[in-house]
Formats: C-alpha cells, structure tokens, sequence
C-alpha cells in the first residue's frame, strides 16, 4: 500500500485559509487520493476525494499536484469547528481498506 | 449522508468476559463493511474487513479468534471482543462502503475499556 506523509500539526486562526499538505511520491496510478478528517472521541468523517484533477465541494478544495506526488487539502476559511485531525489515505479504484497514517492535527485559534 | 451507527457508544467489562459491538448502516446497504481500533493519541488501525454471507477477512497480526466478526445482513455487522483483556481497551470504529463512489462513512466508534 502507498504511503502518505503529513506534517504531525499545524496551525491556522480563524477565518483564514488553511493549507494542509499530503506527500504520496509512491502513488500508483490507480490510487485515488481521499481526505477524512476525525474530530476527538468521533468516527472519522469524509472530507473530498479525488483522482487527477482539482476538486471542490461545500467543505474544502483538493489540489492535486501534477505528477500527484503530493496533494493539499485546502480549507476556505478555518473556524473552530474545524480543528481536528486529518487524514490523507491512498486507495486504488474500488478499493476501500484505508490504511490510515498518523494524520495531521489542526489546532484552530480564535 | 449516509449514516453508521454503532452500539453500544461505550462499554465496561470485566477481564475474561465477552463483549459485543454492533455496526449498523442506517439508510443504506453495505455488502462490506471495516473494523479499525484506535488507541490514545494513535491513528486508526484497520483490524478486518467484514463481507456480508462470508468470512471477515483479517489484517496481520489481528487473531481472528479473539475478535469475532459476523456480517449477517447487509445493514449490520458485529465484533464480538472474546475472554477481553485490559490490553484489549480501546476505541473501536466501524466503517461502510457507502453508495457514492469514493466515500466511506464511519461509525461514531465505541470506547471499551476492561477492567
């Protein structure tokens, strides 16, 4: 299984933009790129997913690098319901086993 | 969205019991469903992966005779922790392939602890 790696933290204030990054150099390319995010004592919930191109939806962005060895989940503007921890997991087509990694926690300042 | 239910939300028990958690998929049907337990402080580990009318199929390292899985529809799977030990304590997840390509829901997870 690819794997990703994600910075162990980072910080954002509320109301800005917050840019959390994803590297996967060993992506396949059949491996889509999926982003949860899991809030304390909660199941993780689903944030976006994407193959090649940029995605948008009501929650966040996901930019995709060219050669898709790195991804960031884009968050417009960050409020204290945001902060959690986030996860960038590969997973070919049709395939859901998520092999999580250690995710990156995002502290939220008022 | 989809919605996954697990039950109980948290359990208490004594060391050498049986425990079981139900995963329930509340507006869909899931032929496959997924366990992962989470300790403090760690991310998630995936433990099995639950088919409906078949075997679970167990990732290395996890002893299928502890940890019973039975899918025996396909809106609810079950892991039933056996002869539980206080290393056993932890949050159990579940989690469904959900009917939109791409998107697994999650359970709420359940918090075990034994004592």
């Amino acid at each position: 299984d690819a794997k990703t790696t994600q910075p162990n933290s980072m910080e954002s204030n509320e109301e800005e933009p917050v840019h959390l990054p994803c590297n996967h150099s060993t992506i396949s390319g059949t491996d889509y790129i999926h982003w949860y995010r899991q809030l304390p004592s909660q199941g993780p919930e689903y944030v976006i997913h994407g193959l090649t191109s940029n995605v948008n939806n009501r929650m966040a962005s996901l930019a995709i690098a060219e050669d898709r060895k790195s991804s960031t989940l884009i968050l417009h503007r960050a409020t204290l319901r945001d902060a959690a921890v986030y996860y960038c997991i590969l997973a070919p087509s049709g395939t859901y086993k998520y092999i999580f990694g250690t995710g990156t926690r995002l502290k939220v300042l008022a | 969205g989809a919605v996954v239910s697990q039950h109980p939300s948290w359990v208490i028990c004594k060391s050498g019991t049986s425990v079981k958690i139900e995963c329930r998929s509340l507006d869909f049907q899931a032929t496959t469903m997924f366990w992962y337990r989470q300790f403090p402080k760690q991310s998630l580990m995936l433990m099995a992966t639950s088919n409906e009318g078949s075997k679970a199929t167990y990732e290395q390292g996890v002893e299928k005779d502890k940890f019973l899985i039975n899918h025996a529809s396909l809106t609810l799977s079950t892991l039933t922790v056996t002869s539980a030990h206080p290393e056993d304590s932890s949050f159990y997840i579940c989690s469904a392939q959900g009917v939109v390509v791409g998107e697994q829901y999650f359970g709420p997870g359940t918090r075990l602890t034994v004592t």
